[in-house]
């Protein structure tokens, strides 16, 4: 079965500070893997996906990620923190052996962002 | 295009009752999934509809339902409410492979 772990549940950094957050994946097969972030009190939105393109994906409001399979990574990563990017994140591997639409996420990282 | 709406947002309900969640998806898409969401348990897929035939289920009692109506609607239904059921159900669309879209949730509360 597919999972996700991530490795922290609390990340806070000053504002206009590098953002990492990390997340590790345990998979059989070439996984598709994505970042959905959560607002507080909202429903969830996509921020990026990984498909076995381009290793280096990157998705909306600055964000990017990188997909390394010899350390099964695929860590989520911004260069300047902003402060509406305060928010839970979620790593999150598709269990798409069955070609289900069928999402594993992992425990969230919340992202304090201070000024 | 619309996004994915979900009803009723919020509900409260008391314990032994039935409860139906409502999720209409972004026109288009065939796929419907459903997820429970509890501070404890975090994200947990509940199950998945197709074209109105259920394709994929979570770990969940049978008090836990579903179904797809040919507009691609979905309704999902807990009887016999418990404490524990209380959490965001979050519902997402997809077109049946690739990207799923979330709406808000319908909050329940059980008291």
């Amino acid at each position: 079965a597919q999972s996700v772990t991530q490795l922290d549940s609390h990340v806070s950094v000053s504002e206009g500070t590098p953002v990492l957050l990390r997340c590790n994946y345990s998979s059989s097969y070439s996984p598709s893997l994505f970042w959905y972030v959560q607002h507080p009190n909202k429903g969830l939105q996509l921020l990026l996906k990984y498909t076995s393109a381009a290793t280096l994906v990157k998705g909306i409001n600055g964000f990017e990620a990188e997909f390394k399979k010899s350390e099964t990574s695929f860590h989520l990563t911004k260069p300047s923190a902003h402060m509406s990017d305060a928010a839970e994140y979620f790593c999150v591997v598709s269990d798409g052996n069955t070609g289900f639409q069928k999402l594993v996420f992992g425990t969230g990282t919340r992202l304090l962002v201070s000024p | 295009k619309a996004g994915v709406t979900q009803t009723p947002r919020y509900l409260i309900k008391t314990r032994g009752q039935q409860v139906t969640l409502s999720c209409s998806p972004i026109s288009g898409h065939r796929s419907v999934s459903w997820y429970q969401q509890t501070p404890g348990q975090g994200l947990q897929f509940l199950f998945e509809y197709f074209s109105e035939t259920q394709r994929n289920k979570g770990n969940f009692p049978g008090r836990f339902s579903g179904r797809q109506f040919s507009n691609s609607r979905s309704e999902m239904n807990v009887s016999t409410l418990e404490l524990g059921d209380s959490a965001l159900y979050l519902c997402a669309s997809s077109p049946g492979e690739g990207d799923a879209f979330f709406g808000q949730g319908t909050r329940l509360t059980v008291v």
